[in-house]
């Protein structure tokens, strides 16, 4: 069984540039959840999905971040007009919801961004 | 105020001794979820271990075992005969299941740097 993956492992870029992540969770799992961590602090809550629909938002998901699950698998994590400030690692995890689970989340390797 | 606090940034172990990373949580539901990570220099968040609210035993997996002390709101993570490998930073973080802030989004502490002495 494979574990959560994402894509790419480090990204540099510019200032004003887009830039788009890619998170695939484990197969069966139907939560998604994204994260975003700063050096020296925890993770801190994105969003997170149920299926295909994005049900809780965080307020540090500002309009120039958007994510999407469209079909229930793979999940999108855009960065529009990037900033230093967005300079972090994002982090992706997924969970299998059940009435006997714990809802565990498992993460991915997550994708280290600079911005310069 | 803070709801996931863990008050020691670094802690020393020597190799094959135990230790214990502390946690305590803020919270006012009753229903809740506790959970430690261990994230090495790789980045990954790894899963080592849970213990739910209303659970009546410890939680135990492996080397790993939590001290929960409801009362106390205390959630420590147990590293027994710690292995070189263990050093990485250690996250505690908290479910809160009815909570207005989302009800499964964790939130995370700042975490304790573990380092094991040859």
């Amino acid at each position: 069984d494979t574990g959560v993956s994402q894509n790419p492992r480090h990204k540099i870029t510019k200032r004003g540039q887009n830039v788009t992540f890619r998170c695939d969770p484990i197969s069966e799992h139907n939560r998604l959840y994204w994260y975003r961590q700063t050096l020296g602090q925890g993770p801190e809550f994105l969003t997170y999905f149920q299926n295909e629909a994005q049900l809780e938002k965080s307020r540090l998901l500002s309009d120039r971040f958007s994510a999407e699950r469209p079909k229930g698998s793979f999940s999108t994590l855009e960065i529009q007009r990037t900033e230093q400030g967005d300079s972090a690692m994002y982090l992706c995890a997924s969970s299998l919801t059940r009435s006997s689970s714990t809802d565990t989340q498992y993460f991915g390797p997550g994708t280290r961004l600079t911005v310069l | 105020a803070q709801k996931i606090t863990q008050t020691q940034p670094g802690m020393f172990v020597q190799e094959k001794e135990a230790v214990t990373l502390d946690c305590t949580y803020d919270t006012s539901d009753q229903s809740y979820g506790l959970f430690w990570y261990k994230q090495p220099s790789s980045g990954e968040m790894i899963f080592l271990i849970y213990q739910g609210s209303y659970d009546e035993q410890n939680a135990t997996e492996g080397r790993y075992s939590l001290n929960f002390q409801k009362a106390r709101k205390s959630a420590n993570l147990v590293i027994s005969a710690s292995q070189l490998g263990d050093s990485a930073m250690y996250f505690c973080a908290m479910r809160e299941v009815y909570s207005g802030a989302g009800s499964y989004q964790l939130t995370f502490g700042k975490g304790t740097k573990l380092s094991v002495i040859p």
